[in-house]
């Protein structure tokens, strides 16, 4: 059973347009919401993460939307650039009882065109 | 500086062979974890760690084996590698009391 749905699975953005990628939860215990972003032939990297008492997050471009209710979360990425071209992952964990564990959703593969 | 690090890089071998994917962390994190990820599955726990002599079974942990007898390495054994374990495998880590995680740069692993 698939914890965190992502969408959509690509995802292609003219050079200073908006890139917005969906995710929703099913478990209401989560309370840690991170985004990772991959580049080919690298490990995930942590991009910027949300905790559900707040309903949005900007680091630079990037903006994380929360929506408790609805169990929904996106992200968009502001002026996309072509190096902004990657894969990106939501996930989701019981942050506050420490265990550390993630649900990743199935991940998104960004091009933005130049 | 600190980092992780995860070898072979590439590893090709055949059904029901043995195989170890190694893991290695500089930042004497007490929690490690491997991923396998797939095309459309994204990221899938396989075991994780949270400290010398301690093991977890995570999500998809079936034909998989790991031992942690230090705190900078957790290594990943498949016990008798098949064709469904074709994957590329990551392994990460973290600080106790901290969410964020630091992956090493993939194993991609092909079972023939």
């Amino acid at each position: 059973q698939q914890q965190v749905k992502q969408s959509p699975q690509s995802l292609i953005v003219q050079k200073g347009g908006i890139s917005i990628i969906n995710c929703a939860y099913e478990n209401t215990a989560f309370d840690y919401f991170p985004w990772y972003q991959q580049f080919p032939g690298k490990g995930p990297a942590l991009l910027i993460a949300i905790r559900p008492d707040v309903s949005e997050k900007k680091e630079g471009r990037f903006t994380i939307s929360f929506n408790k209710s609805a169990k929904q979360f996106s992200l968009h990425i502001m002026d996309s650039q072509p190096g902004d071209s990657a894969t990106y992952f939501c996930a989701a964990s019981r942050g506050s009882s420490n265990t550390g564990k993630l649900i990743f959703g199935q991940g998104t593969t960004l091009q933005v065109k130049p | 500086d600190a980092e992780i690090t995860q070898s072979p890089r590439h590893k090709i071998t055949e059904t029901g062979r043995q195989v170890t994917l190694a893991c290695h962390q500089t930042w004497n994190h007490n929690n490690m974890f491997w991923y396998r990820q797939d095309l459309g599955h994204g990221l899938r726990l396989i075991h994780y760690s949270y400290g010398v002599q301690d093991t977890n079974k995570g999500e998809v942990s079936d034909g998989y084996s790991v031992s942690r007898s230090n705190t900078e390495d957790l290594p990943l054994t498949l016990e008798s590698a098949a064709s469904s374990q074709t994957s590329v495998y990551f392994c990460a880590s973290s600080e106790t009391g901290q969410e964020t995680q630091y992956f090493g740069p993939g194993t991609r692993l092909l079972v023939l």
